[in-house]
């Protein structure tokens, strides 16, 4: 069974570029979430996705960025226009029902860099 | 609003030592709580997880507890290795989302 899986694994973008991360959960698993790690600091929650559905977008930024899990095919983190303070880890876990009682999987992380 | 913090920043220890890693958290309505490795430029590895019914979890070398009455958890690592040196994170949910503590830093020497 493979893992949470995450593409690119590294991302250089100029800025006001648009930057499209992949993440395809584990086999079964149909809740992802994406986390961001800026340099130096923790890992904060962005958004959760089930099928078709945002579940919760609290964490995202009010611009340029957008996430979807359509029915077919992994979730897409889509940031517009970026700008260097994008420059981060940005990572993706999924969990098979609700990771209120569930473990968060995670994936290896994107990185992307903006210059 | 959860929030989790970890004590102590970094931490620096001979090999073959005994240590503890500690987790607080503040609502300690919780379901469960998991403990994360990352290496440096790498992702996240769980650890353990303990569901609230727990009070502890082992796997290897590896303890954790979960208080949940105190709102704490603690990572234990017995005879410490140079491999185990790495970021170690604590997550404990808010809804359906995890809540970090910033980590502690491990190095131990050889």
């Amino acid at each position: 069974n493979a893992g949470v899986m995450q593409n690119p694994r590294h991302l250089v973008r100029r800025r006001g570029q648009e930057a499209r991360l992949r993440c395809s959960p584990m086999k079964g698993h149909s809740h992802v979430y994406w986390y961001r790690q800026l340099p130096e600091e923790g890992l904060k929650f962005m958004v959760y996705l089930q099928k078709e559905n945002i579940i919760d977008e609290s964490g995202m930024p009010k611009e340029r960025f957008s996430a979807e899990f359509p029915k077919e095919g992994p979730s897409i983190l889509r940031i517009q226009q970026v700008v260097r303070g994008d420059s981060a880890a940005y990572f993706c876990a999924s969990s098979p029902e609700t990771a209120a009682v569930y473990e968060q999987y995670f994936g290896p992380g994107t990185r992307l860099t903006v210059t | 609003k959860q929030e989790v913090t970890q004590i102590p920043a970094a931490l620096s220890v001979p090999e073959g030592e005994n240590l503890v890693l500690n987790c607080s958290f503040t609502d300690s309505a919780i379901y469960n709580l998991q403990w994360f490795r990352q290496d440096p430029g790498k992702g996240l590895t769980s650890l353990l997880l303990i569901q609230s019914s727990q009070r502890e979890q082992t796997s290897g070398r590896l303890n954790a507890s979960l208080d949940k009455s105190s709102g704490r958890s603690t990572l234990y690592i017995a005879a410490s290795q140079p491999g185990d040196s790495a970021t170690y994170l604590c997550a404990a949910p808010n809804g359906n989302k995890l809540v970090f503590g910033a980590g502690t830093i491990l190095r131990v020497k050889s």
